[in-house]
C-alpha cells in the first residue's frame, strides 16, 4: 500500500534539546511539505522540497530545519531554538507542480509536547 | 499568509440533513481544493475544482466555484455520523507554482 508514514506518532521535547521528526513516503512523489498544526489556526507551510536536494522556506521555517537527500524521505528538526514547539505537524507529498497545485497526501501526524 | 477563510468556523447538524461550508479567498487562483480531517488524523483529499470549473460532483459531494465572487461551496448531501470531521479549503496563494495555503477549517459535527 503506498502512503506517507510519519513517526513518532508522540514525541517529547526537553527544554534546549533537537528532535527530529521523520516522514517517508513510497508514492514517488517528487514534491514533500512539512506543516504545523495549531488548535483554530489550521495548517502553517514550515518547509517545501520540490525535488531532491532542494527546499525552500514556508511561513514559520525559523527554529526548524530540513533536509531532503533522498526522494522517499524528508525529516523536520525541530531545534532548541524554536522557543514555541507544541503542535501536531503533518508531513505531506505531491507529485511536482507545474503551473498548479496537485492534490496533497498527508501522513497521520506528530504530537510534539515539552517536557 | 492565509489565503482561504471557510465559514462557518463550527457546524452541527442532524442525521440525514445537508451541510454547506464556504471558502472565501483573496487573489486569482489556478484551483481549489478541499480536504476533510478527522480528529487526530492527516488531512484526506476530497476535491479539486479548477478555475475554469464551476461546479463538480464527487459521491455525496457538490463543490461549486464563483471567480468573480472569490468563493467556493463544499455541500455534503445525507450526512452521516461518520461525515463528522474538520474540512478545510486549500488555494494558490498567487497564480503560479507555489505552495498550497489552508484555511482554518469548518468542524462539522453529524448527530445521529
Amino acid at each position: 500500500d503506498g502512503g506517507i508514514t510519519q513517526s513518532p506518532k508522540y514525541l517529547f521535547r526537553k527544554e534546549g534539546q533537537n528532535v527530529t521528526l521523520s516522514c517517508e513516503q513510497n508514492l514517488n512523489h517528487d514534491a514533500m511539505y512539512w506543516y504545523r498544526q495549531d488548535p483554530g489556526q489550521g495548517l502553517r507551510l514550515i518547509y517545501y522540497s520540490q525535488i531532491v536536494n532542494d527546499f525552500q522556506k514556508g511561513d514559520i521555517a525559523e527554529g526548524y530545519s530540513v533536509s531532503r537527500e533522498k526522494k522517499e524521505s524528508f525529516p523536520l528538526t525541530v531545534t532548541s531554538a524554536q522557543k514555541n514547539p507544541t503542535a501536531f505537524y503533518l508531513c505531506a507529498s505531491s507529485i511536482r507542480s507545474r503551473g498548479s497545485n496537485q492534490p496533497q497526501h498527508f501522513g497521520d501526524g506528530t504530537r510534539l509536547s515539552i517536557l | 499568509s492565509q489565503q482561504g477563510e471557510e465559514d462557518p468556523q463550527a457546524l452541527s447538524i442532524q442525521e440525514g440533513e445537508n451541510a454547506t461550508m464556504n471558502c472565501s479567498y483573496k487573489t486569482s487562483i489556478n484551483n481549489l481544493q478541499w480536504y476533510r480531517q478527522n480528529s487526530g488524523r492527516g488531512l484526506v483529499h476530497l476535491i479539486l475544482i479548477r478555475s475554469n470549473e464551476r461546479e463538480k460532483h464527487s459521491g455525496r459531494l457538490r463543490v461549486t466555484l464563483d471567480t468573480s465572487k472569490k468563493s467556493s461551496s463544499l455541500l455534503i448531501t445525507a450526512s452521516r455520523a461518520a461525515d463528522t470531521a474538520s474540512y478545510f479549503c486549500a488555494t494558490d496563494r498567487n497564480s503560479g507554482n507555489t505552495p498550497l495555503v489552508f484555511g482554518k477549517g469548518t468542524r462539522l459535527s453529524v448527530i445521529a
